[in-house]
């Protein structure tokens, strides 16, 4: 079965670090490139992250850029997202999807179920 | 800047009711336009591709089309299973959802 598993989300404070992952199972996992999605609460999804399969080009969304990074062990099939300088704005379910296509012209056709991060003091 | 505009924000229905969610965009996108299906603490479901790919295992009352910036997703026939938020996607935007509910 084709699966991905989100880990690591949990209650941080402003400022801090946090180190998301996603293991995936059941495909070649260093074949396809990877996304981070997140949904705010009472928000819609929004892309935060994508990378390549080698991480050798990485993408941010202008909110997270500067201050998250992704990156992946192809070894171990894990997809991370570092976290850093955290605000009450990150506060959302980390999704991440494996994508599917070129450029701009992709879809993701497996998602995680997502892990909860909330910032807060 | 590209811009998507998903409406209605939210639409109420029966079970048998055929809905239709729209998605515009700001610029043409010939037909990379993508649906998904979301409920809360699941995964989102991936639906249509290349705005009218019905992907393996979604049943056949889902259906997709458009081409360049105007684009819509038609359910027939609204079964229980069906109530949940819907999201268009083109490239790194996607949609603002819609949350078809139970009236």
């Amino acid at each position: 079965e084709v699966k991905l598993m989100e880990s690591g989300g949990t209650l941080v404070q402003p400022g801090e670090s946090l180190r998301l992952s996603c293991t995936a199972s059941g495909f070649t996992f260093y074949n396809y490139d990877m996304n981070w999605v997140r949904q705010a609460p009472g928000q819609g999804l929004e892309w935060v992250s994508a990378t390549d399969p080698g991480a050798s080009s990485t993408f941010y969304a202008g909110s997270v850029r500067g201050r998250f990074a992704i990156s992946r062990d192809n070894s171990r099939s894990i997809l991370f997202l570092q976290m850093n300088s955290l605000r009450a704005e990150d506060t959302a379910v980390y999704y991440c999807a494996r994508r599917i296509g070129y450029s701009r012209t992709y879809h993701m056709d497996v998602w995680g179920k997502g892990t909860t991060v909330t910032v807060s003091s | 800047d590209f811009q998507m505009t998903q409406s209605p924000s939210t639409l109420s229905a029966s079970v048998g009711d055929r809905v239709t969610i729209r998605c515009r965009t700001s610029q043409s996108i010939s037909s990379w336009l993508v649906w998904y299906q979301h409920k809360p603490g699941r995964a989102p479901k991936l639906l249509i591709t290349k705005a009218s790919m019905l992907e393996s295992g979604v049943p056949s009352r889902f259906s997709g089309s458009g081409s360049g910036t105007d684009f819509t997703l038609t359910i027939t026939s609204l079964q229980p299973d069906d109530f949940a938020t819907y999201y268009c996607q083109y490239s790194d935007t996607f949609g603002q959802g819609t949350k078809l509910e139970i009236k």
